[in-house]
């Protein structure tokens, strides 16, 4: 079966320091794929990232920073610089393949609420 | 290129009644998707759909709940005999299939069954 766990249901930073959001998932699948989602709170969920199961290259876009680790079953999410924007729930899903590889229904967890205090 | 839009927005229903929701999805994506997110909680998968066919349904879709997308394009959901505990955001993506592997999210039709 296929899992996604965030361990941390509530984070509190104060501006511009740098936090890190935890996901370690479970799946036997040797294809899969890795996502980020931000929900502010305006409720939309918007993508961030996509991580393929045979590319462990770290990948940094802005203050936005992800490690994934397949030894582990971790796609850990960093956010450097914290800003008051940046508060919103954020969850990691999980994927598998099927029908010539493309990617099928998302497994989610159950989310991270980061709260950035000015 | 516009995105994913879902109406209505909100839904207020008494218990026992049918409600329909609509999907459009982003335009030329073939596939779309249906999640349930209750409070606190991460989206949970419902169904989706290649075209107009449907390729998987979830355990937790019961008899009540039907999904169609008759021409490949918008699609609609439909809950029969509403209980209290349908009440939640329910939540529709789309992806291009074989190219891209990222679902972009509507904004969601939030439920509440009274």
């Amino acid at each position: 079966a296929q899992k996604v766990t965030q361990a941390q249901t509530e984070i509190s930073v104060v501006e511009k320091e740098d936090v890190t959001l935890d996901c370690v998932y479970e799946t036997r699948d040797t294809t899969y794929y890795l996502f980020w989602y931000k929900q502010p709170p305006s409720g939309e969920l918007v993508f961030l990232i996509r991580r393929n199961s045979f590319d462990e290259q770290n990948e940094i876009s802005g203050r936005y920073s992800w490690n994934f680790q397949k030894s582990t079953s971790s796609f850990n999410f960093t956010i450097t610089a914290s800003q008051v924007v940046d508060s919103a729930v954020y969850f990691c899903a999980l994927s598998g393949t099927n029908y010539g590889g493309a990617t099928n229904k998302l497994i989610f967890g159950t989310g991270t609420l980061l709260a950035v205090q000015p | 290129d516009t995105g994913v839009s879902q109406n209505p927005r909100h839904k207020i229903t008494k218990r026992g009644q049918n409600v329909t929701f609509r999907c459009d999805p982003i335009s030329e994506h073939n596939r779309l998707y249906w999640y349930r997110q209750t409070l606190g909680q991460g989206p949970e998968f419902l169904t989706y759909f290649q075209n107009e066919a449907q390729l998987e349904k979830s355990r937790l879709l019961s008899d009540r709940f039907s999904a169609e997308r008759p021409k490949g394009s918008f699609s609609t959901l439909e809950i029969q005999r509403t209980e209290q505990g349908d009440s939640a955001m329910y939540l529709c993506a789309s992806s291009l299939a074989l190219t891209s592997y990222e679902q972009y999210f509507g904004p969601g039709t939030r439920l509440t069954v009274t």
